[in-house]
């Protein structure tokens, strides 16, 4: 079965804090793809990044990073220094490869308090 | 640049009236189009998707069709809305070449059956 899993249904942090939202995936494949996307409470889903089966490195864009293990199936997303802005519900998606469709985690929902 | 728009952004139906909600996708050609929706529990499921145009692929039996009258126009229809169709669409749109890119997302269009 192919599937992801965001054990965390919603944080809560004060400004400047750190977080980590964690995502856990399942799949037999060998060649996937890992995404996070941002949802905002005006709907739109942003994209905010790709990761390829095949390329383990972490990546920092900002304040944000995303740490991929293959070894326990996890690719999680660290903000670093939250803002109020970055309130808004986060989805895992998994996107194995030759199928073209993507398979969402339930979400987490961050509250940046001020 | 590709630009995905669909409309309207906002719906009101009575029960039992007829749907359409449209996607257009610019600046890309024979796209892999989506049809999502996330209903108030927060989890986005794939409603159809499609690889060209008059071919769609439902992925739950359910009370809407598609259509893909042209390359990057993708249709959402219902001929009788129920209240459980209530929920915010999202269409998505990516290369159509099945090599795990990205899926960029609408705006998104809120129904709400009443």
């Amino acid at each position: 079965a192919q599937k992801v899993t965001q054990a965390q249904t919603e944080i809560s942090v004060v400004e400047k804090e750190d977080v980590t939202l964690d995502c856990v995936y399942e799949t037999r494949d060998t060649t996937y793809y890992l995404f996070w996307y941002k949802q905002p409470p005006s709907g739109e889903l942003v994209f905010l990044i790709r990761r390829n089966s095949f390329d383990e490195q972490n990546e920092i864009s900002g304040r944000y990073s995303w740490n991929f293990q293959k070894s326990t199936s996890s690719f999680n997303f660290t903000i670093t220094a939250s803002q109020v802005v970055d309130s808004a519900v986060y989805f895992c998606a998994l996107l194995p490869s030759n199928t073209g469709k993507l398979i969402f985690g339930q979400g987490t929902t961050l509250q940046v308090k001020p | 640049s590709q630009t995905i728009h669909q409309w309207p952004a906002t719906l009101v139906q009575p029960v039992g009236s007829p749907l359409s909600l449209e996607c257009t996708v610019e600046g890309t050609s024979n796209p892999n189009l989506y049809w999502y929706r996330q209903a108030a529990g927060r989890g986005l499921q794939l409603l159809f998707y499609s690889v060209g145009i008059g071919q769609i692929s439902s992925e739950v039996p359910q009370n809407l069709s598609a259509s893909r009258p042209q390359d990057r126009q993708f249709i959402l229809s219902s001929k009788k809305l129920l209240l459980s169709d209530s929920g915010f669409y999202l269409c998505a749109w990516t290369k159509g070449d099945l090599s795990g890119n990205t899926i960029y997302f609408g705006e998104g269009s809120w129904l709400t059956v009443v």
